[in-house]
């Protein structure tokens, strides 16, 4: 099945830093999501990025389909920024099989 | 509000005993998801469900089971023959499977006792 890696495993940052995260697949995909985990748990979407740049506020992502990567860039980081990050690829497998494939994320720590 | 809810929000279990963790969605997403979570890892999919009466295994289907009679419900048993089932349960759905951004509920955090 396809691989997906993400680097670096952790990060800490100080308030205002930027920072880029990446995402690394291995074979050609039909999906590519970026999640942030709150301390709760919970998923929260961040981008739905097959290819091509996005931007929301302080957040911007950039996927390379071509090239078989995804980058999240967090710009002035904030406390509240804080989390795992996760990419997530979707693709078949198989013929009719698909799976939505998680990296194993990265743990950012935003000190104040 | 249109989301997907999942149910109950922790959840203790006796060895050996069958639990079923519920999954809800009001979003007319004919795509569902169940992910098993462990601690300090990523995402691992149990099962999936592309439309009503259709269900496909994950990677960790063993121990589990599902069923799909609804177009809104999707719960998931964990059975007894699941031999770690401590763990953060996380529903999830799209629009159709493939191509189609995927939201997730709030997880079931399972713990046997």
């Amino acid at each position: 099945g396809i691989q997906v890696e993400q680097s670096p495993p952790d990060l800490i940052l100080q308030e205002g830093a930027n920072s880029t995260l990446r995402c690394n697949f291995s074979d050609s995909v039909n999906n590519l999501q970026w999640f942030h985990q709150n301390p709760w748990g919970q998923l929260i979407n961040l981008f739905y990025i097959p290819s091509g740049t996005k931007q929301n506020g302080r957040l911007s992502a950039t996927t390379v389909a071509t090239e078989r990567y995804s980058l999240l860039y967090i710009s002035s980081s904030q406390t509240t920024d804080s989390g795992v990050y996760f990419c997530a690829v979707g693709a078949f497998s198989g013929g009719s099989n698909y799976k939505l494939t998680f990296g194993k994320g990265t743990l950012l720590t935003v000190n104040p | 509000d249109g989301g997907i809810t999942q149910s109950p929000k922790y959840l203790f279990r006796k060895e050996g005993q069958n639990v079923t963790l519920s999954c809800e969605q009001n979003l007319n997403h004919d795509a569902m998801y169940w992910y098993r979570q462990d601690p300090g890892q990523g995402l691992r999919l149990i099962y999936y469900s592309q439309i009503v009466n259709d269900f496909q295994k994950g990677d960790i289907a063993e121990g589990y089971s599902v069923s799909r009679e609804k177009k809104e419900s999707f719960p998931l048993t964990v059975t007894s023959a699941q031999k770690n089932p401590t763990a953060f349960y996380l529903c999830a759905s799209s629009i159709f499977v493939a191509s189609t951004e995927a939201f997730f509920g709030q997880g079931t955090r399972l713990t046997v006792v």
